[in-house]
């Protein structure tokens, strides 16, 4: 079975500064799919961004981006000039590539509580 | 607007009291699911339903059952709750291909159980 260790469970930093999360995740599989969720106060999952394991390249979006190490099975999240709308807790998650059985479980972290301080 | 709605939002349950937490999603999706977040846990999957007509236990599934009742709905029964059942659910639907991506979260479920 797939695990997923976010082994930050609090941040702070100030308010336009960069912060990067780590989450480090355990598989046998080659080709896979990697997120991150944002949860705020309203509880709401609010996908930031995805990452599928065959793409080189590494995602952004906007002041988004990760650094996707496949060989040490590493995932980090970069926020660059982080705002107060930012303040929320961030779950790394792996999926397993959907099959023609259309099942697309997500393994999720234990999530990263990010404060963005004024 | 378009989505998966969850019913209750809240609710306190007595031990031993049963209940049924309905899920509902308007995308056409073919995958429901159901987990629930614990502090400190992340979110666990309890069930799934890949297709209509179809469930299968997730990581966590003991105290729970499921109905995949049509493709739109997706039900999670507490037959007998108790305190350890005390949690944030949410249910959640999905379609994905190599272009598209859609997973989608219902708002969640708060269920305390005393």
């Amino acid at each position: 079975a797939q695990t997923v260790t976010q082994s930050q469970p609090e941040m702070s930093v100030q308010e336009a500064e960069t912060v990067t999360l780590s989450c480090t995740y355990d598989t046998s599989e080659n080709n896979y799919y990697l997120f991150w969720y944002k949860q705020p106060p309203s509880r709401q999952m609010i996908l930031v961004i995805r990452q599928e394991a065959y793409k080189q390249q590494n995602a952004t979006e906007n002041r988004f981006s990760v650094n996707f190490q496949k060989a040490a099975k590493s995932f980090s999240l970069k926020i660059s000039d982080s705002q107060l709308g930012d303040t929320a807790m961030y779950f790394c998650a792996f999926m397993n590539p959907p099959s023609n059985f259309g099942n697309e479980k997500l393994t999720f972290g234990t999530g990263t509580r990010l404060t963005i301080i004024p | 607007n378009a989505g998966v709605t969850q019913t209750p939002k809240f609710q306190v349950l007595k031990t031993g009291q049963s209940m049924t937490l309905q899920c509902a999603q308007d995308m056409n999706h073919n995958s429901m699911y159901w987990y629930r977040q614990d502090p400190g846990m992340g979110l666990r999957l309890i069930y799934y339903s890949a297709s209509e007509g179809t469930t299968d236990k997730g990581e966590v599934p003991n105290g729970y059952n499921v109905s995949r009742l049509n493709k739109r709905e997706f039900s999670l029964r507490l037959e007998s709750a108790a305190p350890s059942q005390t949690s944030v659910y949410f249910c959640a639907s999905s379609h994905f291909d190599r272009v598209v991506y859609g997973y989608t979260f219902g708002s969640g479920t708060r269920l305390t159980v005393v």
